[in-house]
């Protein structure tokens, strides 16, 4: 079975544009959530989304957005790019929204600039 | 609200040895999981070992056991036999079972150095 694959694994991008991250979680799993990894600190929780609908957010602003389409992989957009948006972030897919078993990507490091 | 807390930002074991990570962690429920995970430099976060908040018995992987003292709020990490590839970040992590959201609490992370 695959695993979770993020992409890309690198971006840089300047301050106030857009970028969209993508993954595509473990084949049979339903459930993605999203989370920033900033240097040094440990994940935060920023959405999960379970069968194409938002299931719960953390505490982060609404120009961070995403989408899970039918095939439950999923995107994480982030517009009006601030400094402070450069971090890791990892993507984590579960069997359901009630299963406790994470399967982590390998993450995309977002530098802004 | 959940919180996760180590103490312990950097530790150091010689290859061989036993290594103890410690973790606390405050949660208003009753029913929680309890995780470890090792994140190496190739970022990709890998379950250690997880425990049930219901389960009174330690859990145990191979080398990587925990000591679970649930009235304390307390959850460290053993590792016994330390190897260079144990060499990693280890983060603890909870999360409420039963919640709307399955969401993961983590800590701030220990980053465990093996000493050959």
């Amino acid at each position: 079975e695959t695993g979770v694959t993020q992409s890309p694994t690198h971006l840089i991008k300047t301050r106030g544009q857009q970028v969209t991250l993508r993954c595509s979680s473990q084949s049979g799993h339903n459930t993605v959530s999203w989370y920033q990894q900033a240097l040094g600190q440990g994940p935060q929780f920023i959405f999960q989304y379970y069968r194409e609908e938002e299931n719960g957010r953390g505490n982060f602003p609404p120009r961070f957005s995403g989408l899970q389409f039918p095939n439950y992989s999923s995107e994480l957009n982030v517009n009006a790019l601030e400094l402070d948006d450069s971090a890791l972030y990892l993507c984590a897919s579960s069997l359901d929204r009630r299963n406790y078993g994470y399967t982590f990507g390998s993450g995309t490091r977002l530098t802004v600039v | 609200a959940q919180t996760v807390t180590q103490s312990q930002p950097e530790m150091s074991v010689q290859e061989a040895e036993t290594v103890t990570l410690s973790c606390t962690y405050d949660t208003s429920e009753s029913d929680y999981y309890l995780f470890w995970y090792k994140q190496p430099p190739s970022r990709q976060m890998i379950l250690v070992i997880r425990q049930e908040a219901y389960k009174q018995q330690n859990a145990t992987e191979n080398r990587f056991s925990v000591n679970f003292q649930k009235a304390a709020k307390s959850f460290s990490l053993k590792i016994s036999d330390s190897q260079l590839g144990d060499a990693a970040m280890y983060f603890c992590a909870s999360v409420n079972y039963g919640g709307a959201t399955n969401k993961l609490i983590f800590g701030t992370g220990t980053l465990l150095a093996v000493q050959p």
